[in-house]
């Protein structure tokens, strides 16, 4: 099915640096999501962006929906141990009933 | 309030044999997905149900598998006469029926090894 082009794939980091991860899509879409997955269990919902421009922060998690409809990124700052895991964002086009997934980067930090 | 479950956390299970994997969504929501994560990879969309709406089956990938929501709430994907590759977390997730974002909140998944 259609996925949407997420990078990094893996990223290996010392802890206390940023982090900045991006989707990008052929596709316009309505609403973007960002998930956390920690190693068994589901993904966690972290931000959900609604609006072109938007630029969403959580804590120091900082996401933006891009201004063409077509991407966005989330920037973590300042990372600490438990930032490990796998990032997905997620896309839903206008009139769709089903999310669209990006492959998930994977996030590792050396302490 | 209580979250997405999922029974059991772990299947494992002999090539040609029939599993069932359950899904509690969370109370009230209206829709409810499955996903198939394999290793290292991300989410593959297999089926989705919203209220008494016909399911949308466009993501299961033969007709081993099928899903059913029973009463609205609690759904049970079943897998026919498994393969190896069948191998994977299965994750379910529900959405209530006010989010026209369609933000889904997912259980922890079954993993399924097929041996």
């Amino acid at each position: 099915g259609q996925q949407l082009n997420q990078s990094p794939q893996s990223m290996f980091i010392q802890e206390g640096e940023d982090v900045s991860m991006n989707c990008t899509s052929s596709s316009i879409f309505n609403t973007w999501l960002w998930y956390k997955q920690d190693p068994g269990e589901g993904p966690v919902l972290l931000i959900a962006l609604y609006k072109a421009g938007e630029l969403t922060s959580n804590g120091r998690l900082t996401a933006q929906f891009g201004i063409t409809r077509k991407d966005s990124f989330l920037n973590i700052s300042a990372s600490i141990p438990s930032d490990v895991g796998i990032y997905f964002c997620a896309g839903l086009r206008q009139g769709a009933q089903k999310l669209v997934f990006g492959q998930g980067t994977r996030l590792t930090i050396n302490p | 309030g209580a979250g997405v479950s999922q029974s059991p956390s772990n299947k494992v299970t002999e090539k040609g044999k029939d599993v069932e994997l359950r899904c509690d969504p969370i109370s009230g929501h209206t829709a409810l997905y499955w996903y198939r994560q394999s290793l290292g990879q991300g989410l593959e969309f297999l089926i989705y149900f919203q209220g008494n709406s016909a399911p949308d089956k466009s993501g299961l990938p033969s007709d081993r598998f099928s899903a059913e929501r029973t009463g609205g709430s609690v759904s049970t994907l079943t897998i026919q006469r498994t393969q190896q590759e069948d191998s994977a977390v299965y994750l379910c997730a529900s959405s209530p029926a006010s989010s026209s974002y369609n933000e889904q909140f997912f259980g922890p998944g079954t993993r399924l090894t097929v041996l």
